[in-house]
């Protein structure tokens, strides 16, 4: 993988359900993977910062996972609601700069 | 209220025409970054700014320019080169914690229209 990818693209649930979506990014040079929340017309949020093999984040009913070896994180959402209707960027890093996948983008339907 | 300004929210302007972008932040965060999003592509670094009187070229400087005369401002200039302006211009500015994670803090935007 050259380039940071997510999927899907986009995710439309019920209120009440749970979802994840997938980052994947190169495993070579990886510093830390970061995940943001979007809101239309405010600006991005960040959620987690994450750097070892195995961490896991928690805020909230959101959680994210990484796994560096084979190069991917997965957010999590449970019992989603309206208000977590956004676009969930995850970014790969190395020492100096991020690279930015092009979002999932969520709604949730109540 | 600490946090990062980016005005106008709107900007229109005939082809050719030179147009500055402001970018101020009062979080005493030492680097900035400006980010250009297109539909259907990620967030892609321009420029950015680590210290101040210093800046690197990021993945697509071509027909961009920047200055960082002081910390809190990191202003971007769309020069008539840059063929295709018309964009959502998105500046940030990090910070690196104690566990020498960074963390970077976004503006609301600018939305550039070249007519």
């Amino acid at each position: 993988i050259l380039n940071v990818e997510q999927s899907p693209q986009s995710l439309h649930v019920q209120e009440g359900d749970s979802t994840n979506f997938t980052c994947s990014f190169p495993s070579s040079n990886f510093y830390a993977l970061h995940w943001y929340r979007w809101e239309t017309a405010k600006s991005p949020e960040a959620l987690f910062v994450m750097t070892l093999n195995g961490d896991e984040k928690k805020k909230g009913r959101i959680s994210a996972t990484l796994n560096t070896k084979e190069g991917y994180s997965y957010l999590y959402i449970k019992g989603s609601q309206p208000e977590d209707s956004a676009t969930y960027l995850c970014a790969s890093s190395n020492t100096d700069k991020l690279i930015f996948g092009t979002g999932t983008r969520l709604q949730v339907f109540p | 209220d600490g946090g990062i300004t980016q005005s106008p929210k709107y900007l229109f302007r005939k082809e050719g025409q030179n147009v500055t972008l402001s970018c101020e932040q009062n979080l005493n965060h030492d680097a900035m970054y400006w980010y250009r999003q297109d539909p259907g592509q990620g967030l892609r670094l321009i420029y950015y700014s680590q210290i101040v009187n210093d800046f690197q070229k990021g993945d697509i400087a071509e027909g961009y320019s920047v200055s960082r005369e002081k910390k809190e401002s990191f202003p971007l200039t769309v020069t008539s080169a840059q063929k295709n302006p018309t964009a959502f211009y998105l500046c940030a500015s990090s910070i690196v914690d104690s566990l020498a994670q960074e963390t970077q803090y976004f503006g609301p935007g600018t939305r550039l229209l070249v007519l």
